[in-house]
């Protein structure tokens, strides 16, 4: 209950193209669901978050979709360019008592933009 | 701000030597989170800290693991004795409670041969 199932693996688009990577949990106490952006070498950075409580946030390129009955969310990223490759990570959170989230990570997709 | 410092970059150590990693947290953040990173196993929170009490421990993956926070700037992360399966990248990330993001520092690169 505590997973969160993150697809594709890795995922090759081409540049102006949309892409989309899919995380499904379980556990319908998570609350918070971040979306991190990994560069090679670097930590992960915050890339753009969501509530339950809202279906979708956009932030620029990029967008979230947040299925709560279904229990999926997903990152979309419009226009993709070759300096969105990367390794992006969802992530879950229940709500805590102590006011410090703690985050599941997915296992993470490889974005590769072609030029 | 210099964001979440983490020291070294790179270890490669023989296995059965103590390795400590360090990490400084981004000032006024009080909560400060370990996270190790495998191809395999992907990110795993190992322990986390809230103003510098050690909230839960359940990731440690051993009594070789053991982490110290002795205050609000310094963090350490210790294996004892280490082995191959140690290796991987050992990442330190801070928040401010109530404050949802995290932000992680550049990380340790372990090596046990």
């Amino acid at each position: 209950q505590q997973q969160v199932k993150q697809s594709p693996q890795f995922l090759i688009v081409q540049k102006g193209g949309i892409s989309i990577i899919n995380c499904a949990y379980e556990n319908t106490a998570f609350d918070y669901f971040p979306w991190y952006q990994q560069f090679p070498g670097k930590g992960p950075a915050l890339l753009i978050a969501i509530r339950p409580d809202v279906s979708e946030k956009k932030e620029g390129r990029f967008t979230i979709s947040f299925n709560k009955s279904a229990k999926q969310f997903s990152l979309h990223i419009m226009d993709s360019q070759p300096g969105d490759s990367a390794t992006y990570f969802c992530a879950a959170s229940p709500p805590t008592t102590s006011g410090t989230y703690k985050y599941i990570f997915g296992t993470g997709t490889r974005l590769k933009v072609l030029a | 701000d210099a964001g979440v410092i983490q020291s070294p970059r790179h270890e490669v150590t023989e296995m059965g030597q103590e390795v400590t990693l360090r990490c400084k947290p981004i000032s006024g953040h009080n909560s400060l989170f370990w996270y190790r990173q495998t191809m395999m196993r992907g990110l795993e929170l190992l322990i986390y800290f809230n103003n510098n009490v050690p909230i839960d421990d359940s990731g440690m993956p051993e009594d070789r693991f053991s982490a110290k926070m002795p205050n609000a700037s310094f963090s350490t992360l210790k294996i004892q004795p280490s082995e191959p399966r140690d290796s991987a990248v050992y990442f330190c990330a801070s928040s401010f409670s109530s404050n949802y993001g995290y932000t992680f520092g550049s990380g340790t690169r372990l090596t046990v041969v």
